[in-house]
């Protein structure tokens, strides 16, 4: 069964540096895709920018660009000029190809922004 | 553009008692559904998913239901609430080929 581990609960960063948010996952598959979500205070989940696991090329959105290391399993989340809206819960989730089309969710981290 | 509605937005309940979520879907047809639920500081747990109407797939076995009796209409459901049932209820959708989920504002839940 796939994982996802997201080793730090809290980060923080002062607003307009760069901070990165680690993501691991744990698969056999070779075809799948990732995801980085946001919840801020109102708790509704956010898509925040995707990758495809066959693409080398790593996504970007603006401000939100990943690192994503397919032999490491690793997949980051680095958040540029950082702003005070920015503070909320990231949740990084894998999604399978095969059978259903749920998403495992690693425990998320709580991300600080300070002016 | 797509809009995902879930009422009621808190709900307190006793121990026993019955519970009933609801979620719906705007602007899309035959969308797929799906119920999470998040406890306290922890990410989310799929507990049912839904590929068409009265088409329903649970992921956890619990003390939940769900149904789906119209396209873009997910509700859940329990005939008896535990205190293990707290927590924050998320509906989601899905269009096309599936790839990117859509959520609702959450139903946060507490079992008294």
């Amino acid at each position: 069964a796939q994982t996802v581990t997201q080793s730090q609960p809290e980060m923080s960063v002062q607003e307009a540096e760069t901070v990165t948010l680690s993501c691991t996952y744990d698969t056999s598959e070779s075809d799948y895709y990732l995801f980085w979500y946001k919840q801020p205070p109102s708790r509704q989940m956010i898509l925040v920018i995707r990758q495809e696991a066959y693409k080398q090329q790593n996504a970007t959105e603006n401000r939100f660009s990943v690192n994503f290391q397919k032999a490491a399993k690793s997949f980051s989340l680095k958040i540029s000029d950082s702003q005070l809206g920015d503070a909320a819960m990231y949740f990084c989730a894998y999604r399978s190809l095969r059978g259903t089309d749920k998403l495992i969710f690693g425990t998320g981290t709580r991300l600080q922004v300070f002016p | 553009s797509q809009t995902i509605h879930q009422w009621p937005a808190t709900l307190v309940q006793p121990v026993g008692s019955p519970l009933s979520l609801e979620c719906t879907v705007e602007g899309t047809s035959n969308p797929n559904l799906y119920w999470y639920r998040q406890a306290a500081g922890r990410g989310l747990q799929l507990l049912f998913y839904s590929i068409g109407i009265d088409q329903i797939s649970s992921e956890v076995p619990q003390n939940l239901s769900a149904s789906r009796p119209q396209d873009r209409q997910f509700i859940l459901s329990s005939k008896k609430l535990l205190l293990s049932d707290s927590g924050f209820y998320l509906c989601a959708w899905s269009g096309g080929t599936g790839l990117e989920q859509y959520f609702g504002p959450g139903t946060r839940l507490t079992v008294t």
